[in-house]
């Protein structure tokens, strides 16, 4: 059983469309991560999730709503997709939302915008 | 808030041991020292954790001086599979801050 799951695993899509990166995990786990990968290979934060309440959100563009319909899920959804937004996506959690607590992450999600 | 400072490449061949060496100052007396691994089209993967002196596991040891001012991640007897990214993270307090990868050190094992 995969602990931490993404949907898609590719994503192909024109400027400006609105699309959607689903993330389950099966650990049961308190906390779920957005992180994003840019061609540089720079791995930042994007969000948090703690029991389905948001507790990070960092300098993402409001296109970016991530949404957590319980615990064991966390989806993002990007509206108006730019050539910037062009990067892998993970998802991840961990048992807690203190930032030492082990994270599992999930394969990853390669958006590419054209 | 701590920050992290450590090397962009390595090189090592086959069988021989790796240290990537981790800069945090401004280290706070709660953070905790974290490392993970980054294999080419994964998620990273939890290596290590430590908050002073020496941890050891089946994968790898971290050094950490009294100061806690930096860290060292030790590889013992590398192999080809060991070719990966590694991230040192420093941090307690759920902040977006302590939870910034960074760009990690790419190591490259070689025969």
């Amino acid at each position: 059983d995969t602990a931490v799951s993404q949907t898609p695993k590719y994503l192909v899509t024109q400027m400006g469309n609105d699309k959607s990166i689903k993330c389950e995990q099966n650990l049961g786990h308190d906390t779920m991560y957005w992180y994003k990968q840019d061609s540089k290979k720079f791995l930042k934060i994007m969000f948090s999730y703690n029991n389905k309440e948001l507790i990070i959100n960092e300098t993402v563009p409001n296109r970016f709503s991530p949404k957590s319909p319980d615990k064991a899920h966390l989806n993002l959804h990007i509206n108006s997709l730019e050539l910037g937004d062009s990067a892998v996506y993970f998802c991840a959690s961990s048992p807690s939302d203190r930032a030492h607590y082990e994270q599992y992450f999930g394969p990853g999600t390669r958006l590419t915008v054209t | 808030l701590a920050k992290t400072t450590q090397p962009i490449s390595m090189d090592s061949y086959e069988g021989q041991e790796v240290n990537i060496t981790c800069s945090h100052n401004n280290i706070a007396t709660n953070d905790y020292i974290t490392w993970y691994q980054q294999f080419p089209s994964q998620g990273p993967r939890f290596i290590i954790q430590g908050y002073k002196t020496k941890v050891t596991n089946e994968v790898a040891s971290l050094f950490i001086p009294a100061d806690r001012k930096s860290s060292t991640l030790s590889l013992p007897r590398v192999s080809l599979s060991d070719t990966a990214v590694y991230y040192c993270l420093v941090g307690a307090a759920n902040s977006g801050y302590a939870l910034n990868f960074g760009k990690g050190t790419s190591l490259l094992v070689t025969p």
